[in-house]
């Protein structure tokens, strides 16, 4: 049992280049989550899903986009990449008690 | 909108010593407050989870305390180690919704 597993750990961009985050979990959870942590701020939520075909927009959207076709895999889209989205990602998953946390995707935008 | 604070954002302190750390809510309409562990480079691990209804709850050497109406609540650590040391966040779910709000974190040091 993997838990909430995220790749890659790092990634160095340039601006207007886009990539996916990636993120897989097998403990079966309908609600996922993907937040941005920033130096010294809390985690700031960016899309959720609430099972395989619903997303929903969190508090910092603008710049990204999400896909939820299966149960397991919850990819977050960066198209035109900016220095502003220069953060560490993280993914969860929610069994209606804990979320649980992957390990993180740095990524830098230079 | 929901405003999660925690106070203060950093603390060092001797090994051995007990010590609280502190998150302030804005909206004390809540379904339940959690604490958080993140070490360096790391995700964040599930401590404490305190329902809207209850006061407290006691891990261990941990202890956290919610009073809802004044928006506030503490987590108690008792005779602190050195491996205590990590940033410690709170987080709340807003009574609607399924989401929730974090803090900014407190980075604490326990010095051996």
């Amino acid at each position: 049992n993997a838990g909430v597993t995220q790749t890659p750990k790092f990634r160095i961009l340039k601006i207007g280049q886009s990539m996916t985050l990636q993120c897989t979990q097998d403990m079966n959870h309908n609600y996922m989550y993907w937040y941005r942590q920033d130096p010294g701020m809390g985690l700031k939520l960016i899309y959720y899903s609430v099972g395989a075909g619903i997303t929903d927009k969190g508090e910092v959207p603008n710049g990204y986009n999400v896909s939820r076709s299966t149960t397991e895999d919850f990819p977050l889209r960066l198209e035109l990449a900016a220095p502003s989205q220069t953060s560490v990602y993280f993914c969860a998953g929610w069994d209606g008690h804990t979320q649980y946390f992957g390990p993180g995707t740095r990524l830098t935008v230079l | 909108k929901q405003e999660v604070t925690q106070i203060p954002a950093a603390l060092s302190v001797p090994e051995g010593e007990n010590l609280v750390l502190n998150c302030s809510f804005t909206d004390s309409a809540i379904y339940n407050l959690q604490w958080f562990r993140q070490d360096p480079g790391k995700g964040l691990t599930s401590l404490l989870l305190i329902q809207s209804s209850q006061r407290e709850q006691t891990s261990g050497r941990l202890n956290a305390s919610l009073d809802k109406s004044s928006g506030r609540s503490t987590l108690y650590i008792a005779a602190s180690q050195p491996g205590d040391s990590a940033t410690y966040l709170c987080a709340v779910r807003g009574s609607t919704g399924n989401q929730f709000y974090f803090g900014t974190g407190t980075s604490l040091t326990v010095i051996p």
